[in-house]
């Protein structure tokens, strides 16, 4: 059964830093992963989508990266701005296309103006 | 916009007393999602349609059950609520049919809180 762990669990950093967050899975046979960007009561943002076969994706300030083979994920996000405070949800697909997703937890990020 | 509406935001229902949430989509995708997300845990998948068949996870109570009447709709009945199910519910889309990064990928709706007394 894939399960998805994040660390750090919470992060707080002060305003202008380069972060990462990581991800780890615990079966590398996966279809895709995506990462997620969850604001306080309210649904899932998608952020990004790195197929299996792919290495990193990019969009604006951020980066994620995938090693498959040691069941891991990071996502970089460069200058990071009070916004980007939220939770930062990584997920797995391990079956397919249109399989359900695994979830991680969440690191919860906090950007101190 | 294209997107995925869930209806009502907040549900508060009683104990044991039958409730059903409802997912609406203009994005026109094949695949719909049920999760449920506990305080502080990670969305767990309760089933998903793939068109009309409909795929469940072994864990899920039969205590839910869904209903895709159509390409846009899709419901979360639960049949009689108990304290343990207050959580926020998530319906997701995605288009399959070939692998890309713009198919492959899903689409949350805002949820729906559910509150049982």
């Amino acid at each position: 059964k894939q399960e998805v762990t994040q660390i750090p669990a919470a992060l707080s950093v002060p305003e202008g830093e380069n972060l990462v967050l990581n991800c780890s899975f615990t079966d590398s046979a996966i279809y895709n992963l995506q990462w997620f960007r969850q604001d306080p009561g309210k649904g899932l943002t998608s952020l990004l989508l790195i197929q299996s076969s792919q290495r990193e994706q990019t969009s604006g300030r951020l980066n994620a990266s995938l090693d498959k083979s040691s069941g891991r994920s990071t996502l970089y996000i460069a200058a990071s701005q009070p916004g980007d405070s939220a939770t930062y949800l990584c997920a797995v697909n391990s079956g397919g296309g249109a399989d359900g997703l695994t979830f991680g937890k969440g690191t919860h990020l906090i950007i101190q103006p | 916009d294209a997107m995925v509406i869930q209806n009502p935001r907040y549900q508060v229902t009683q104990f044991g007393k039958p409730v059903t949430l409802s997912c609406s989509q203009t994005l026109n995708h094949n695949v719909m999602y049920w999760y449920q997300q506990k305080s502080s845990q990670a969305p767990k998948l309760l089933f998903h349609y793939y068109d009309k068949d409909f795929n469940n996870e072994a864990d899920t109570p039969d205590n839910f059950q869904s209903r895709r009447p159509n390409t846009s709709f899709c419901f979360l009945d639960i049949r009689s609520p108990g304290l343990g199910d207050a959580a926020m519910y998530l319906c997701a889309t995605s288009r399959d049919g070939g692998a890309s990064a713009v198919r492959e990928t899903q689409y949350f709706g805002p949820g729906t809180r559910l509150l049982v007394l």
